[in-house]
This record gives structure tokens, sequence and C-alpha cells, in this order.
């Protein structure tokens, strides 16, 4: 069976420095691979996906992930955090033969002036 | 704008009743999911369907039922046999059955037990 496991619970940067939330994965099949951002008491929004082009995925707001298949990790990073980038984001993998995407547990990212 | 609607945004619910949280979209999404999500567990699925007229169980389906009986409904019922309702319930929808293209979330409905 497919899992997603968020290394960091939380992560603190301060504005302008670079953001790294790591993700590794677990899939029987070629996966594709997801980050989504949550801010509060909303739904969650695509950031980006992988789904077996480019391993440098670039998304929305300036991130981006990279897909290393020999370390089964998708990592999200960002060169300079902005205050708004504070959320929760997950990782998120699917299997095509399991139809249904699984969700890591969340990083959330405090980002101080 | 196409997309998907969840209401109520908040719900109270009292000891021994069912409550129905509605999901709606109009983005002519074949398939559709809900999640419920409590702090530091991420989302785990509670039931999906990829048609209409049909639906699976997920990860966590005891104490929840659904129907889907139009494409772009899919509303979850919360029965009085899930003991510990109380959590953030997310509607999602997706146009691929690879699933490939990720999801598309509503803004959630925030039941609470009183």
């Amino acid at each position: 069976a497919q899992s997603v496991t968020q290394l960091d619970s939380h992560v603190s940067v301060s504005e302008g420095t670079p953001v790294l939330l790591r993700c590794n994965y677990s899939s029987s099949y070629s996966p594709s691979l997801f980050w989504y951002v949550q801010h509060p008491n909303k739904g969650l929004q695509l950031l980006l996906k992988y789904t077996s082009a480019a391993t440098l995925v670039k998304g929305i707001n300036g991130f981006e992930a990279e897909f290393k298949k020999s370390e089964t990790s998708f990592h999200l990073t960002k060169p300079s955090a902005h205050m708004s980038d504070a959320a929760e984001y997950f990782c998120v993998v699917s299997d095509t033969g399991f139809q249904k995407l699984v969700f890591g547990t969340g990083t959330r990212l405090l980002v101080s002036p | 704008d196409g997309g998907i609607t969840q209401s109520p945004k908040y719900l109270f619910r009292k000891e021994g009743q069912n409550v129905t949280l509605s999901c709606e979209q109009n983005l002519n999404h074949d398939a559709m999911y809900w999640y419920r999500q409590d702090p530091g567990q991420g989302l785990r699925l509670i039931y999906y369907s990829q048609i209409v007229n049909d639906f699976q169980k997920g990860d966590i389906a005891e104490g929840y039922s659904v129907s889907r009986e139009k494409k772009e409904s899919f509303p979850l019922t919360v029965t009085s046999a899930q003991k510990n309702p109380t959590a953030f319930y997310l509607c999602a929808s997706t146009e691929d059955r690879e699933y490939n293209y990720g999801y598309t979330f509503g803004s959630g409905t925030r039941l609470t037990v009183v």
C-alpha cells in the first residue's frame, strides 16, 4: 500500500529565508505526487503535482519540488518565504492502481517577520 | 466560476442526531470524495464515488452514509452511530480517473457535537 511521511510537523522560518518541507513516500506503483496548502478553516489548494514527466516541478507562488526516485522523496522548497506562506502543507501520493489519494499528516509552516 | 460548494460552513449536532453535509460541484467531474480532518492526523477518506449511483467505502466509513443520485451532488450523512463526529469535513472531486490531475476541494464544514 502507498503511504506518505512528512518528516516535520512544524517548520519555522524568517521572512525572506528559504523554505524546505520534507516528504518521503512509499508506493508499489509509479506514483503521482502532489503538494497541497491549507490556510486555517479553508479547503485545500493544489500547489504542484508530479506525474512522471520532469522530475523538477514548479508550482504556484514560487514553490517547487523535486522527485527523487532513488531517495523516495518529494521535498517542497521555496527560495524566499513570505508571511502569506504561513499555512499547513500536505504531501499526497496517488497510485493509479488504488484510485485514491493518500495524505501525509501535514507540516505547519510558521513565518516570522 | 466552477468549483465545489460545501454547506453549511459550521454545523452543530446534538447527541443521537443524524446530520447531513452538502457537497455540490459544477465542474462536471465524475469522481467525488469525502474526507475527515482531525488535528495532527491529516485527511482520512470516508467514502468516494466514481460514477452516479455507485460509491465505495473509504478507510473510516463506519457511522457515515452517502448517496450519489446526481453527478453534481454527493451528500454525507453523519449518523448517531459515529461516536466521535467532531471534525472538519472536506469534499473533493476530480475529472480524471487516473487521479493525475489532483483534486479540487471545497472549503469544508466544521461539525461540532454539543
